[in-house]
């Protein structure tokens, strides 16, 4: 089993909502990761989960609050969010925080902010 | 400062053309190269990696890139595109036995006309 798996598929919030994105893996990977990617560009990294703990924290605002309650789980916790939130939002894994390990993404959760 | 650069945003070509999409990196030390394929709707999926060894790799569906460390370059080539290739590409590297975050490119968006 080589998945990532991420739900919802879609999401609509307005700005004093709250809601949280799931991901899950059933790899064994003990590093997992979430991306943001806007319409037209590249990923770019939001977080990183090492063996359940947050190893990097890439300068994201507090209205998102990740999330690892076990080694196949990555929650991504949103409050109060702003239009400009509005993208696809990745999770990935690899092995273990390392280089040399490709990460597998998973299908993404597109969210709009309204 | 690190970079990763793709020279064509948008490639259209005919089915059975062949393929070059070029990218360049700027990094110190040695690098783990890959690229990415994002099909219409679907999630990232690794087409191929390089890490050590021959420096041109083989990937799934037929292509593959060509590590020239002289040029900081790591080019995807296909011989034979097919409509299914349609896609956005992304070139992404990481600093070897340090970080771990993968650095993309601004991606390639490829449509192969019938």
């Amino acid at each position: 089993d080589t998945e990532v798996t991420q739900t919802p598929k879609h999401l609509v919030m307005g700005m004093t909502n709250k809601k949280s994105l799931k991901c899950e893996q059933h790899m064994g990977h003990r590093a997992m990761y979430w991306y943001k990617q806007k319409a037209k560009k590249p990923p770019e990294l939001m977080f990183v989960y090492s063996y359940e703990k947050l190893s990097i924290n890439e300068s994201v605002p507090s209205r998102f609050s990740p999330e690892c309650p076990n080694s196949s789980l990555l929650n991504l916790h949103l409050h109060a969010l702003q239009p400009e939130d509005s993208a696809l939002y990745l999770c990935a894994s690899s092995q273990v925080l390392d280089s040399s390990y490709e990460q597998y993404f998973g299908p993404g959760t597109r969210l709009t902010v309204t | 400062a690190q970079s990763v650069s793709q020279h064509n945003h948008h490639v259209i070509l005919s089915e059975a053309a062949s393929l070059e999409l070029g990218c360049n990196y700027s990094y110190g030390g040695t690098v783990n190269l890959f690229w990415y394929v994002q099909y219409p709707g679907q999630h990232l999926q690794l087409l191929l990696k390089y890490f050590s060894g021959d420096p041109l790799v083989k990937g799934i569906k037929g292509f593959e890139a060509e590590f020239i460390k002289s040029k900081f370059s790591f080019n995807l080539r296909k011989p034979s595109v097919q409509w299914s290739d349609t896609a956005e590409y992304f070139c992404a590297v990481n600093a070897a036995n340090s970080g771990y975050a993968l650095n993309f490119g601004k991606g390639t968006s490829l449509l192969v006309t019938p």
